[in-house]
């Protein structure tokens, strides 16, 4: 159980393009979900928490015009990279967490970006 | 500013050897504290968690060991095995405030088992 998937799994495209991640939690519905980038040999760095029927959260320095989070249903959040550029490169992961007040957090397989 | 640090860096251990892996945290409302796994190219893997009412939790070949005074936590890997190489992240968490459930990492471990 607790299985998260993440399409598409690698993704190229040109730099001002927009591209969309899709997150989805197979067997369980999540009510808060997260989205991070890593670089190569670093850490998760948390991008934005999401719940579902609201607007996401997102932390200090990332642009949320720029990264659109939406978290249309229970098991279902995208993060749309709009004008990618080159910097924008890195792969993207995404978690899901099934209630409020459980703590077990579920990643997906990652989805990498690269912006020529 | 790094609220859980982790150490060390890089390990190599031989087959058949204890893997000892340290976390460090500052924040006392945290009260989950995680370990993932990560092979190159996937997301992390849940391996095992621990919250602070509990010294130790071991399941398999890992065990969390937990020091709250100290706030110090430490997986160990017992006879590890080459198909244990791979990073290792540590983190934490609270539900309190406005950080509801929100993972901090550590910054990784990359874990070379020899055979």
């Amino acid at each position: 159980g607790a299985v998260v998937s993440q399409h598409p799994s690698r993704v190229i495209c040109k730099s001002g393009t927009s591209v969309k991640i899709e997150c989805r939690s197979l067997d369980f519905q999540a009510t808060t979900m997260f989205w991070y980038r890593q670089f190569p040999k670093q850490s998760l760095m948390l991008m934005a928490t999401s719940n579902e029927g609201s607007k996401a959260t997102y932390e200090q320095g990332v642009e949320k015009d720029k990264f659109l989070i939406n978290h249309a249903s229970l098991t279902l959040s995208t993060l749309t990279v709009t004008s990618a550029h080159p910097e924008d490169s890195s792969f993207y992961i995404c978690s899901a967490t099934p209630g409020r007040y459980l703590r077990e957090q579920y990643f997906g397989p990652g989805t990498r970006l690269t912006v020529t | 500013q790094q609220q859980v640090k982790q150490s060390p860096q890089s390990l190599i251990v031989q087959k058949g050897g204890i893997s000892i892996i340290n976390c460090a945290y500052e924040n006392t409302a945290f009260d989950y504290f995680p370990w993932y796994q990560q092979f190159p190219g996937k997301g992390p893997a849940l391996l095992i968690a621990i919250r602070p009412d509990v010294s130790e939790k071991k399941e398999g070949r890992f065990t969390i060991s937990f020091n709250k005074s100290a706030k110090q936590f430490s997986l160990h890997i017992m006879d590890s095995q080459p198909g244990d190489s791979a990073t290792y992240f540590c983190a934490a968490s609270s539900l309190m405030g406005s950080t509801l459930g929100r993972l901090y990492f550590g910054r990784g471990t990359q874990l070379t088992v020899w055979p």
